[in-house]
């Protein structure tokens, strides 16, 4: 079985300052990872992932993500945010082969601050 | 529209009553997903489905039930609603490891 944590609930940030959203994950088989992000009321739409080969991701809206196998941790960061960058981010896990079921977490509620 | 659609958008029922959610999707896409977002819980998988006629229970299964007998429709049915099924509802299909959801479908039950 696989988890995902993600310990901060709301990140509040003022415009133009780097963000980091935090991400740790559990699984005893190797995982593609995950971040999506969610506009208010609207579906969840994929940021970035991480499926193998290099570690450091990036993604569209200029967000990276960095993947960590030793300390289990998938964190999302962008060096400068923007208004428009306010929605819920979910990191999420699956394992790389089978049904490739996605197991997600609990959401992160950025708030960019003018 | 190529897409993933999901209907009703809102929707308010009475405990004890069937209802049906629907999932269209044009892409043909072999799996689809059913998750239900709630606070404090994330998304968590209800049922998902390999292909036509091949359905398997998630994490939170319990009151709902599935079918596919087309490959691009995926309806999901609470058969007797209760006050803890109140939620929104997103529907899912895989294209490759990404997933593509539907807008949605806010259920009340009162």
């Amino acid at each position: 079985a696989q988890s995902v944590t993600q310990l901060d609930s709301q990140v509040p940030v003022f415009e133009e300052a780097p963000v980091e959203l935090r991400c740790n994950y559990s699984s005893s088989v190797s995982v593609y990872l995950f971040w999506y992000v969610q506009y208010p009321n609207q579906g969840l739409q994929l940021l970035l992932k991480y499926l193998s080969g290099s570690t450091l991701v990036k993604g569209i809206n200029g967000f990276e993500a960095e993947f960590n196998k030793s300390q289990t941790s998938f964190h999302l960061r962008k060096p400068s945010v923007h208004i428009s960058d306010t929605a819920e981010y979910f990191c999420a896990v699956s394992d790389s082969g089978g049904y490739q079921k996605v197991t997600f977490g609990t959401g992160t509620k950025l708030q960019v601050i003018p | 529209d190529a897409g993933i659609t999901q209907s009703p958008r809102y929707k308010i029922t009475e405990t004890g009553r069937q209802v049906t959610l629907m999932c269209h999707q044009t892409w043909s896409h072999s799996y689809m997903f059913w998750y239900r977002q709630d606070l404090g819980h994330g998304l968590r998988l209800i049922y998902y489905s390999a292909a036509a006629d091949i359905t398997d229970k998630g994490e939170v299964p319990d009151g709902y039930v599935v079918s596919r007998s087309k490959t691009e429709n995926f309806p999901l049915t609470l058969e007797s609603a209760t006050r803890s099924q109140t939620s929104v509802y997103f529907c899912a299909s895989r294209g490759g490891e990404k997933l593509f959801f539907g807008s949605g479908t806010q259920l009340s039950v009162l």
